[in-house]
């Protein structure tokens, strides 16, 4: 099945710096790449996806981008702020998610 | 919780006793998911339905059990073979498998052994 790997687990931005996640995945199959923001206790939000036709989208100061070829992608967050410091998620789907074990983002003031 | 709920939010289970957590949507979607979250890792897959009465076991579904009688309702219990329950489980629909538009999902159940 879908095995999807995330790095790194931890990372510590400055306010204002940039921020990259980057997942990989195992079944060339999957053509669906959601990143979901968690918050401590809540539950997970969905803050950009990406279909495998497309290889980059870009929402604000959030983007993804996808390379099929390489079975990977990655989430951008630019101009990171105090309210960015959240678990991060990466997943991979064909008919369901398979998600990777997540990035515990903080950033410093 | 954006259409799909979740209770008891928080769940005490004493060894040896079986338990059962809800998951309702009023989103009409075709398809719900059951995951398991612990510290430091992601959301593992335990079972998941695409219709009603049918569903599929996902990675870890041993010592857990399902049904899906309703299109709404898909409930987890959690057995006394599971024997390391304490978890925050929680349960995601989608409008069909497969389909873009990502997972909708509820607000989680603390599931704690004492």
């Amino acid at each position: 099945g879908e095995n999807v790997e995330q790095h790194p687990s931890t990372l510590s931005v400055q306010e204002g710096d940039s921020a990259v996640i980057k997942c990989t995945y195992s079944d060339s199959a999957s053509n669906y790449f959601p990143w979901y923001k968690q918050e401590l206790g809540k539950r997970p939000q969905l803050i950009i996806d990406i279909r495998s036709n497309v290889g980059e989208k870009k929402d604000q100061r959030i983007a993804v981008t996808l390379n099929k070829t390489a079975k990977h992608f990655s989430l951008h967050i630019t101009e990171t702020q105090p309210e960015d410091s959240a678990v991060y998620f990466c997943a991979a789907s064909i008919d369901k998610l398979v998600f990777g074990a997540g990035t515990i983002l903080r950033v410093k003031s | 919780d954006g259409g799909i709920t979740q209770s008891p939010k928080y769940l005490f289970r004493k060894e040896g006793q079986n338990v059962t957590l809800s998951c309702e949507q009023n989103l009409n979607h075709d398809a719900m998911y059951w995951y398991r979250q612990d510290p430091g890792q992601g959301l593992r897959l335990i079972y998941y339905s695409q219709i009603v009465n049918d569903f599929q076991k996902g990675d870890i579904a041993e010592g857990y059990s399902v049904s899906r009688e309703k299109k709404e309702s898909f409930p987890l219990t959690v057995t006394s073979a599971q024997k390391n329950p304490t978890a925050f489980y929680l349960c995601a629909s989608s409008i069909a498998p497969g389909q873009y538009g990502g997972y909708t999902f509820g607000s989680g159940t603390r599931l704690t052994v004492v």
